[in-house]
């Protein structure tokens, strides 16, 4: 059982905009930065969002991030069939002193 | 941007240890935080610990405390997650990735796939 609650799953047509949602307490999302990770089928997790909203090189701006209190989004506008993957929010944990992953949402794009 | 290769897939008895490495492209004697992911099967990501080379100290989660040992290679700047006492419910992918400062994983390895099975 995660900490960090996300959706199981997800899904868009060919364009739309699409946010995922992950839900946390004061000592992880309320208290430390964001990240979110992209995983497509079949290979390694790759970094698409941190500090919350910040974008490293090569991400497109279709992916943005934002933090609320002790929740976080990840809205994906524009959607596209390569953006069907397997989705994670992290964070750093201050009670269990360690760093913990949301549960995953799964993306569909139809 | 660091690259991190890591060991290929291993088959394990129940009650065994098992041995992943993790080769980086760069300096991971800078500062910077070697993790540990693990994936079982269909299932989500599952942070195992951190290592700090530079300083040798780790943070391993609380499940892990007593059978996990992270160690690090100057030489080849290579990271090493040993896990004993495997059972099936070790099976899983395990990935390494670079921790940076911010608290983000940036880089990640490939993957190792380890399979426990009598």
């Amino acid at each position: 059982q995660s900490v960090l609650a996300q959706p199981p799953s997800a899904s868009g047509t060919p364009g739309q905009r699409i946010t995922i949602s992950c839900s946390g307490s004061t000592s992880n999302i309320g208290r430390n930065f964001v990240f979110w990770y992209q995983q497509l089928p079949g290979t390694a997790p790759k970094l698409l969002i941190y500090r919350n909203d910040q974008r490293p090189s090569g991400v497109p701006d279709r992916f943005s991030g934002s933090k609320s209190g002790t929740s976080a989004s990840l809205a994906i506008s524009g959607l596209r069939s390569e953006d069907e993957a397997d989705y994670y929010c992290a964070t750093w944990d201050d009670d269990l002193r360690g760093d913990v992953f949301g549960s995953g949402t799964s993306l569909t794009v139809l | 941007q660091m690259q991190l290769v890591q060991s290929g897939a291993e088959v394990k008895k129940p009650g065994s240890s098992v041995k992943v490495s993790c080769q980086a492209s760069g300096d991971i004697f800078s500062g910077d935080a070697i993790s540990w992911v693990r994936q079982a099967p269909g299932q989500g990501l599952e942070w195992m610990g951190s290592f700090i080379p530079l300083f040798g100290s780790s943070n391993y989660a609380q499940r892990f405390q007593d059978r996990v040992t992270f160690t690090a290679d100057k030489s080849t700047n290579t990271g090493y997650m040993e896990l004993s006492s495997l059972t099936s419910d070790d099976t899983a992918v395990y990935y390494c990735a670079r921790r940076r400062n911010y608290g983000d994983f940036a880089s990640w390895g490939q993957g190792t796939l380890v399979t426990v099975s009598p």
